[in-house]
């Protein structure tokens, strides 16, 4: 099993809608959690962190279910500015790097 | 946010030679890290690089191969030696956001082609 999982995509959706993306970990001692963006050709950009309370900034929503080893990001309200690739990061077992998940592509049309 | 600067931007390198890539940051930091994009592929840690220490490479990565310098706590650079057209990648430095936070600010990232 691949340390940190997700559906490659890519995710096509009409502005306005609301797209909701996966992923799984591997490693059940993973305290970290993050969602970052990365732009075409560009760096990946920290979008957030994710609790286990769950939390929300705007439009977009994480969650986190350790029972499952499971992580989501929910982006309601697409904008076009929204298309980007979504990674899922994981910290590693000893807590000392970051996994990334090979991403998720989302393309938002009007 | 950290401001991160890499140079070169970009590099079309021959095989069998070596490439220095820099990373500055605007303000001090204890951890930077140095990564690989290679195309169509997430990001895979090369190594942690520590300011008066030897860099922490992960599995799979090694100093001969990626040496790594951290003379201060803004400045760092990788060097890929000895390219092969699979070296071709985007190399990235990163920086913690803050000590003990998992969080990283990232680099614009080196785009390199060995030919």
């Amino acid at each position: 099993r691949k340390e940190v999982e997700q559906d490659p995509g890519p995710f096509n959706v009409p502005e306005g809608a609301t797209v909701a993306f996966n992923c799984t970990y591997s490693n059940s001692a993973s305290q970290s959690f993050f969602w970052y963006r990365q732009d075409c050709r560009k760096e990946p950009k920290l979008l957030m962190s994710v609790y286990s309370s769950g939390n929300e900034d705007g439009r977009f929503t994480a969650q986190l279910n350790r029972a499952s080893q499971y992580i989501s990001l929910l982006i309601r309200d697409s904008k076009l500015s929204d298309s980007a690739t979504y990674l899922c990061v994981v910290d590693n077992q000893a807590g000392t790097a970051l996994i990334f998940g090979k991403g998720t592509t989302l393309s938002v049309s009007s | 946010s950290a401001v991160i600067s890499q140079k070169p931007s970009r590099d079309i390198c021959q095989r069998g030679t070596s490439l220095t890539i820099q990373c500055q940051v605007d303000s001090q930091v204890t951890m930077m890290f140095w990564y690989r994009q290679q195309p169509g592929q997430s990001l895979t840690l090369i190594a942690t690089a520590n300011q008066g220490s030897e860099a922490t490479y992960e599995s799979g990565f090694v100093i001969d191969k990626f040496p790594i310098s951290r003379p201060n706590l803004t400045f760092s650079t990788l060097t890929v030696s000895n390219m092969s057209p699979e070296d071709s990648s985007i190399y990235l430095c990163s920086v913690e956001a803050g000590t003990g936070t998992y969080e990283q600010y990232f680099g614009p990232g080196t785009r390199l082609t060995v030919t």
